[in-house]
């Protein structure tokens, strides 16, 4: 089944405290990004990737760092977490993005819940 | 990102038609317009794109306006589960930001049985 997949779903941690959220798909994507999603403040891209080591920062990268060293991963790293990065993650994967400006169909995750005390 | 504005929310009864607007007046020539919508605890899920012509697929239709500035999302019949979340995204067709994607907060529907 084609899926975009994260781990874990939910998490509770410490400030301070290094924490990784993985994705993968299994879709041969090669674009990826990274969305946080806060009640008020909608969807808010983090990080994406076009492909394999390219990497670009979106609205909102401070506090994180992604690594693009395959196609199918593309991790979230947070080294220091901060009770403000509490938050609903979503990870996507697409197609490239094609010539004319056109993006192809994003398919999401089903998001990693995260709780930063 | 081109900037779209949305209604914070809208509602409908079952089995009426819903258009669901945005506006996006700063769009460029070659920009399409997408929209996506977040059920209840998932993820976004996409449901149209389009560039200049009206567009129809199995989940909508989406009929865009002449001067491109503007665009609307039809169900044709609403129903329970349709209740979600519409992002209605304009992203840059090219130049430095080329991947960045802006959602906003979107438009909430709400269903009445």
């Amino acid at each position: 089944e084609a899926q975009v997949t994260q781990n874990p779903r939910y998490l509770i941690t410490v400030t301070g405290k290094k924490l990784t959220v993985t994705c993968s798909q299994n879709m041969n994507h090669e674009y990826m990004s990274w969305y946080r999603q806060d009640p008020g403040l909608g969807l808010r891209q983090i990080y994406y990737s076009m492909n394999v080591e390219v990497t670009d920062k979106g609205d909102v990268p401070e506090g994180y760092k992604v690594s693009r060293k395959e196609k199918r991963n593309f991790p979230l790293i947070l080294e220091s977490p901060s009770p403000n990065q509490t938050s609903l993650y979503f990870c996507a994967s697409s197609p490239p993005l094609l010539a004319g400006g056109r993006y192809n169909e994003q398919f999401f995750g089903p998001g990693t819940r995260l709780t930063v005390l | 990102d081109a900037k779209t504005t949305q209604p914070n929310s809208m509602e409908s009864n079952e089995e009426e038609p819903v258009h669901l607007p945005c506006n996006h007046s700063t769009i460029s020539g070659t920009d399409y317009i997408h929209w996506y919508r977040q059920l209840p605890s998932q993820g976004p899920e996409y449901v149209i794109h389009g560039l200049t012509s009206n567009v129809n697929n199995r989940m909508a239709s989406l009929a865009i306006a002449e001067d491109r500035k503007s665009s609307t999302l039809i169900l044709h019949r609403a129903t329970l589960r349709d209740a979600a979340v519409y992002y209605c995204l304009v992203p840059n067709a090219g130049g430095t930001s080329y991947g960045k994607l802006t959602f906003g907060q979107g438009t909430i529907l709400t269903v009445h049985p």
